[in-house]
């Protein structure tokens, strides 16, 4: 099965820095690629789909990037509601690995 | 509005058995496939498995393979997850999601929306 990492497990960044988060999967994986933020005690909710799509009503300082193994999450400009917990996940088929997650707080 | 409404917390004991639900609306129940996804006390997500309730069609993670079991009833609109001898190790919120689709001929578009979660506790 195709194993997903992320890279850096956690950072801190303070507010109005750019931030970039990376996704790396072990085999090709198209544009199957999809990012989802987790705030503390909340449901994941989708961020981007399609390794670069940004989901309706997502802000446009979220833009993700890549095909194939490499993949990259970015946010322009941190906010302080943006520290939550983003994880990328593969779906190109089965099964549908999340990567082991990056934590993003405020310096 | 497409949701999806997961039962409420459980609190088993090692050893029974359990089935959580996943209703969904706002949408045809058997065009969409529906994923369960673990998250375990403070950790990351885990995707278990996945149903087409059009056809019953599953597949699971290698994880999960023979652990759960995953179902739907398309006259109810509602997907389940169960267990038939839970472990203190299945303690975690499980999550329901729709995998989205976009564009025509339709393709996947990752899982959105999410259930609310099912809080699941296993204690003696």
């Amino acid at each position: 099965d195709i194993q997903m990492t992320q890279s850096p497990s956690s950072l801190s960044a303070s507010v109005g820095d750019r931030v970039t988060i990376t996704c790396r999967a072990s085999q090709g994986i198209s544009n199957y690629l999809a990012w989802y933020q987790q705030k503390p005690g909340k449901v994941p909710k989708v961020l981007i789909y399609a390794a670069s799509t940004l989901q309706s009503g997502v802000p446009s300082r979220f833009s993700g990037s890549g095909s194939g193994t490499d993949f990259t999450l970015t946010i322009s400009s941190l906010q302080p509601e943006d520290v939550a917990t983003y994880f990328c996940q593969k779906y190109n088929s089965a099964p549908f690995t999340f990567g082991p997650g990056t934590k993003v707080d405020i310096k | 509005e497409v949701q999806l409404v997961q039962s409420g917390a459980e609190v088993k004991k090692p050893g029974e058995s359990l089935k959580i639900s996943c209703k969904v609306s706002g949408y045809t129940f058997t065009n969409y496939w529906i994923g369960w996804v673990r998250q375990m006390p403070g950790k990351g997500l885990e995707w278990m498995g996945i149903i087409y309730p059009g056809d019953s069609d599953t597949t699971y993670s290698p994880s999960f393979q023979g652990q759960v079991t995953i179902s739907a009833d398309k006259s109810i609109s509602t997907a389940y997850l169960q267990w038939s001898s839970l472990k203190a190790s299945d303690t975690a919120i499980y999550y329901c999601a729709r995998l989205a689709t976009t564009g025509w001929p339709p393709a996947p578009a990752a899982f959105d929306p999410w259930g609310q979660g099912t809080l699941v506790t296993v204690s003696s």
